[in-house]
C-alpha cells in the first residue's frame, strides 16, 4: 500500500518561500510509471494543481504559480518536495502531496494521496 | 483551456436517495474524466476514473458515465458515510465541487 506524508512548516511569513516534503513510503518513485505531484486547496475552496515531477526530474507547473515554483525529487530518499517562493496570504492552503497515473486512460489520475498539510501564511 | 462545470453546486439528500452529479466539459474530453469524494479534513479520494471505471475497493452504489463533454456520477443508494464533497477532475483541471448534505 502505498503512502504519502507532506511534512514542512506550517507557518511562512510573507514574502519568504514555502518549502514542504512529501515522503513515499510502499512504493519506489525511481521506479517510474507515475507523476509525483503537488495539489493545494485553499480554506473552504476547491483544488488546483501546483504541478508535478518524473523520477528523471522532468517537471511540470501550473502557469500561474510556474515563475514562482520549484518541485524536486530525491530518489535516494524516496521523497519530492515543493518550494513556492514569494508567498504572500494568498498562498495560505492546504498543501497536499499525491501520485498521479502516466497511462492514456488514467493519466494525471490521483490515486494516492497524503493527508494534506495546512501552511499559513502570515508574519 | 478546458473548464469543467459541476452541477448542482449544493445538494440536499435522504439516506437512500439516488443521486446524481453532473460535470459538463467546455470541450470534448473523450471518457478522460475522474471522480473524487472529500470529506471535510481528509484528502480527496478517487472513486472513479476514465469516465466509467470503478476505483479498487469503491462500493458499487457509485458509477459513472458518459464521454465528450458531458458526465455523471450516480451514487443508487446514498448512505451516511457518502455526505461530502465530489469533485471531478480532468488532467489539470478541476471542477468547483458539489457537497452533498443531509436533508
Amino acid at each position: 500500500q502505498v503512502q504519502l506524508q507532506e511534512s514542512g512548516p506550517g507557518l511562512v511569513k510573507p514574502s519568504q518561500t514555502l518549502s514542504l516534503t512529501c515522503t513515499v513510503s510502499g512504493g519506489s518513485i525511481s521506479s517510474g510509471g507515475y507523476y509525483w505531484s503537488w495539489i493545494r486547496q485553499h480554506p473552504g475552496k476547491g483544488l488546483e494543481w501546483i504541478g508535478y515531477i518524473y523520477y528523471s526530474g522532468s517537471t511540470y507547473y501550473n502557469p500561474s504559480l510556474k515563475s514562482r515554483v520549484t518541485i524536486s525529487v530525491d530518489t535516494s530518499k524516496n521523497q519530492f518536495s515543493l518550494k513556492l517562493s514569494s508567498v504572500t496570504a494568498a498562498d495560505t492552503a492546504v498543501y497536499y502531496c499525491a501520485r498521479a497515473g502516466l497511462g492514456t486512460a488514467a493519466l494525471l489520475v490521483l490515486d494516492y494521496w497524503g493527508q494534506g498539510t495546512l501552511v499559513t501564511v502570515s508574519s | 483551456d478546458i473548464q469543467l462545470t459541476q452541477s448542482p453546486s449544493f445538494l440536499s439528500a435522504s439516506v437512500g436517495d439516488r443521486v446524481t452529479i453532473t460535470c459538463r466539459a467546455s470541450q470534448g474530453i473523450s471518457s478522460y474524466l475522474a471522480w473524487y469524494q472529500q470529506k471535510p479534513g481528509k484528502a480527496p479520494k478517487l472513486l472513479i476514473y476514465a469516465a466509467s471505471t470503478l476505483q479498487s475497493g469503491v462500493p458499487s452504489r457509485f458509477s459513472g458515465s458518459g464521454s465528450g463533454t458531458e458526465f455523471t456520477l450516480t451514487i443508487s443508494s446514498l448512505q451516511p458515510e457518502d455526505f461530502a464533497t465530489y469533485y471531478c477532475q480532468q488532467r489539470l483541471t478541476f471542477g468547483g465541487g458539489t457537497k452533498v448534505e443531509i436533508k
